[in-house]
């Protein structure tokens, strides 16, 4: 099977400008969360869904939202961006409880 | 709420040497436990998870860990360590019911392996 993928790997945006990550979660997996890494805050939750619906969030801004399409795919955007938002974005998904999460290998984010 | 604290951001050992990372977690339900590494500029590896029965649970790459409810702790250990096993390690916990997909990660352990 293959693992759960990731596109762009790498991306360089301007403050203020907005950006969208996608993830392709593995086969038959529903379920697709997404994180933040940092080396100041380490691996914080951004968000969950399951089949098309987000089923939890994180403890950040509204600037960050995400969505779920019908084949489980993922993507999660960014608006107004901002230095801080420098991060490794990871995906990961799981089948099911208790949940083991197979992790993407992240797209590294630049703000400038 | 559910917490993770791993004790020691870095930890350097011998090749050949014991390895032992630090978890405590802290949770108001039972727990099911995981142990990520991370290799440099990749994502996270699912090294193995605790969710019920048997306390020892052993892992890829020779690793193993203990539950131990009495002392909320979930330490990684591999008896002899190789120069591959170089990375950072995360240990998790799952949320509560209702946000399981949810991890609570802690800090991260650097493990360095000296020749």
């Amino acid at each position: 099977k293959a693992g759960v993928t990731q596109t762009p790997r790498y991306l360089i945006k301007t403050r203020g400008q907005q950006v969208t990550l996608s993830c392709s979660p593995i086969s038959g997996h529903r379920s697709v969360s997404w994180y933040q890494q940092t080396p100041g805050q380490g691996l914080q939750f951004l968000f969950e869904y399951f089949s098309e619906t987000q089923r939890n969030k994180g403890n950040f801004p509204g600037r960050f939202s995400g969505r779920q399409f019908s084949n489980s795919r993922s993507e999660m955007n960014v608006s107004t961006l901002e230095l801080g938002d420098s991060a490794l974005y990871l995906c990961a998904s799981s089948f099911s409880f208790p949940y083991e999460q197979y992790f993407g290998p992240g797209t590294r984010l630049t703000v400038t | 709420a559910q917490s993770v604290t791993q004790l020691g951001s870095h930890v350097s050992v011998s090749e050949g040497a014991l390895v032992l990372l630090r978890c405590n977690y802290s949770s108001s339900v039972p727990p099911y436990l995981f142990w990520y590494v991370q290799y440099p500029n990749q994502g996270l590896q699912l090294l193995l998870k605790y969710t019920t029965g048997a306390t020892l649970v052993k892992g890829i790459n020779g690793f193993e860990a203990e539950f131990k409810k009495s002392e909320t702790s979930f330490h990684l250990t591999k008896p002899s360590a190789h120069m591959s096993d170089a990375a950072e390690y995360f240990c998790a916990v799952s949320g509560e019911w209702g946000s399981q997909g949810n991890l609570i990660f802690g800090k991260g352990t650097k493990l360095s392996v000296k020749p």
